[in-house]
């Protein structure tokens, strides 16, 4: 069965501050990685999809990389402003088409 | 107007209670998908459908049923409520070959 870990739980960092939040899983054998977003007591918004074969997606200022070989994906995030506060969560869709989740990042940038 | 929409968005219950909760989509989408999302554990796959004939069970699909009324409708029971039902319901829809998951506002749930 696909784990999913996202290290760490917790992140708070001062404005304008670069960042990168991990996702790792232990299934190789992935079609896709997306990364989502999700406000407290909201629903999740997609931010970026990277299929198997890509290395990287670009969105303004995030930047996705994936690497299958390792099970391993970053989301890098510039310039953080406090609007960025939120859970961020990766998930992959595996073997079945089942997708799992990692248990998010709680990300606050302070002003 | 949003793309998936989910009813009721908070529902409170007693044990032992027949409940559904019910997903729409108008994102033309063929793929459905039903998730529970607990403090700590993250979000569970529960249900998911490929069109309207193909139901396929997830992770942690005991308690729950569902059915496929239509491409954009995707409803989720639980026959016999039981508290640690308690949950964050989120519906999601998704269209190959992308796949990219699109969720819903999630349904609050207590059962009492």
């Amino acid at each position: 069965k696909q784990e999913v870990t996202q290290i760490p739980a917790a992140l708070s960092v001062p404005e304008g501050e670069n960042l990168v939040l991990n996702c790792s899983f232990t299934d190789s054998a992935i079609y896709n990685l997306q990364w989502f977003r999700q406000d407290p007591g909201k629903g999740l918004t997609s931010l970026l999809l990277i299929q198997s074969s890509q290395r990287e997606q670009t969105s303004g200022r995030l930047n996705a990389s994936l690497d299958k070989s390792s099970g391993r994906s970053t989301l890098y995030i510039a310039a953080s402003q406090p609007g960025d506060s939120a859970t961020y969560l990766c998930a992959v869709e595996s073997t079945g088409n089942q997708f799992y989740f990692g248990t998010g990042t709680s990300l606050t940038v302070i002003p | 107007d949003a793309d998936v929409t989910q009813t009721p968005r908070n529902r409170i219950t007693k044990t032992g209670k027949r409940i559904m909760l019910e997903c729409s989509q108008t994102k033309g989408h063929d793929r459905m998908y039903w998730y529970r999302q607990d403090p700590g554990l993250g979000l569970r796959l529960i249900y998911y459908s490929f069109d309207v004939k193909d139901i396929n069970k997830g992770e942690i699909s005991d308690g729950y049923s569902v059915s496929r009324q239509a491409q954009a409708k995707f409803s989720l029971s639980l026959e016999s409520a039981i508290p640690n039902q308690t949950a964050l319901y989120f519906c999601a829809t998704s269209a190959p070959p992308a796949d990219e998951q699109f969720f819903g506002p999630g349904t609050r749930l207590t059962v009492l």
